[in-house]
């Protein structure tokens, strides 16, 4: 099992660019989530997904849009890329919404 | 409101020495909590759950409601515990489960 895989591991925009992190998992989890990682805020939620067609709002949504249209794979969206955006986002995925299984990291920079 | 609250955003202790890590959690309810670790440049891994009441890799942590508190110890430190750990509090919700994240505190074990 690959366990929870992100797309791109890298990735430098310019302000304004939009771009899609894709996230998948192999375990067949019911829940996803996405965070940014950034020094000094610990992880904070984006969005989430209680299961297949389905979303819901984090804490910091602003921004980002994202969409679970098959179980495996949650997708987070920018729109118009803003510097304040530059950040670690992290996929996470688990069974019955507790003990969570995070992916490796999408490091982004806006310029 | 719920919340999850690290007061170290640095500890730093000398190898063989013990290490506390606090967390101290808000909630009304019956929570459950959880220690996450990241190594550097690694994705978060689950390191403890309270209800398995386990030491893994020397480290234990107690659920005090009293104190609303859940500090990760360990009582001789090693260098490769140096990483970023994580408090997270899972909580019921609607028939989902609401998951908060503390802001972190960077653990460097000197040799």
């Amino acid at each position: 099992n690959a366990g929870v895989t992100q797309t791109p591991k890298f990735r430098v925009l310019k302000t304004g660019q939009s771009m899609t992190l894709l996230c998948a998992q192999d375990m067949n989890h019911e829940y996803m989530y996405w965070y940014r990682q950034d020094p000094g805020m610990g992880l904070r939620l984006i969005h989430y997904s209680v299961g297949e067609g389905t979303t819901a709002k984090g804490e910091v949504p602003d921004g980002y849009n994202v969409s679970r249209l098959k179980k495996q794979n949650f997708l987070l969206g920018l729109e118009s890329a803003a510097p304040s955006q530059t950040s670690v986002y992290f996929c996470a995925s688990s069974p019955l919404g507790r003990i969570q299984y995070f992916g490796p990291g999408t490091r982004l920079t806006v310029t | 409101a719920q919340r999850v609250t690290q007061p170290e955003k640095l500890l730093s202790v000398f190898k063989g020495a013990p290490v506390e890590l606090k967390c101290n959690y808000s909630y009304s309810g019956s929570p459950e909590l959880f220690w996450y670790v990241q190594y550097s440049r690694q994705r978060l891994q689950l390191l403890l759950r309270h209800i398995s009441r386990e030491s893994i890799k020397g480290f234990t942590a107690d659920l005090n409601k009293g104190e609303t508190s859940f500090h990760l110890k360990k009582p001789f430190a090693q260098e490769e515990d140096s990483a970023m750990y994580y408090c997270a509090l899972s909580t019921p919700r609607g028939g989902t489960y609401k998951y908060i994240f503390g802001t972190g505190t960077r653990l460097k074990v000197l040799a």
